[in-house]
């Protein structure tokens, strides 16, 4: 059974860090792209950002990019969020997904349970 | 960015059928996607690729469309459908959502 577990979310202060963390189990984790998809409180999904099955490839949204980065570590079946220079919109639910297949474009095909962070002063 | 536009609410009762439509502002081949979520729980997903159903997911639930229009199609409703649903293309840089329709049963 594939599982994604989130950890790492929290209150932290307008311009600080936070890293998150997905622990993966129940599949080979080094065959599949990974991704971060975020829902603000009581609104909708957004992509946050992409990383292949190897880590040579990484994507963000424009919103993210040059703050946060996305990383693993396949000896550890580990994802990674790197969050900097926090912002209030930043603030939602961050889901750690999987990829569907091997190829792209690709879908989202398994998620966690989710991690709330929660920018604020 | 492409937009998703989804009708923002249904009401239907156990045992009817009922269409959940996903308007893309451009083409996105078939690269559409329905998840599932419902309260305080993770999105799942449904269907991928327009119309594959995604392992474990019953057969009450299918997907149809291409290019623009697209539609989640539940026959027949139970009660455990009570969600909100989201499309989700991939054909198109940055992936995007729509807002969600929320199914509500009678």
């Amino acid at each position: 059974e594939v599982q994604l577990v989130e950890s790492g979310g929290g209150l932290v202060q307008p311009g600080r860090s936070m890293k998150l963390s997905c622990a993966a189990s129940g599949f080979t984790f080094s065959n599949y792209g990974m991704a971060w998809v975020r829902q603000a409180p009581t609104k909708g999904l957004e992509w946050v950002a992409t990383i292949s099955y190897d880590g040579s490839s990484t994507y963000y949204r424009d919103s993210v990019k040059g703050r946060f980065t996305i990383s693993r570590d396949n000896a550890k079946s580990t994802l990674y969020l790197q969050m900097n220079s926090l912002r209030s919109e930043d603030t939602a639910t961050y889901y750690c997904t999987r990829d569907g297949t091997y190829y792209y474009p690709n879908w989202f095909a398994y998620w966690g349970q989710g991690t709330l962070v929660t920018v604020s002063s | 960015d492409t937009v998703l536009t989804q009708s923002p609410a249904l009401a239907v009762s156990p045992g009817e059928r009922v269409s959940i439509s996903c308007r893309a502002s451009e083409g996105v081949n078939s690269y559409m996607h329905w998840y599932q979520q419902k309260p305080g729980q993770q999105p799942k997903l449904l269907i991928y690729k327009a119309s594959n159903l995604a392992s474990g997911v019953p057969a009450r639930f299918s997907g149809s469309g291409s290019g623009t229009d697209f539609t989640l199609t539940i026959d027949p409703v139970e009660a455990d459908d009570t969600a909100t649903y989201f499309c989700q293309q991939s054909w198109n840089d940055p992936d995007t959502f729509g807002a969600g329709t929320k199914l509500e049963l009678k």
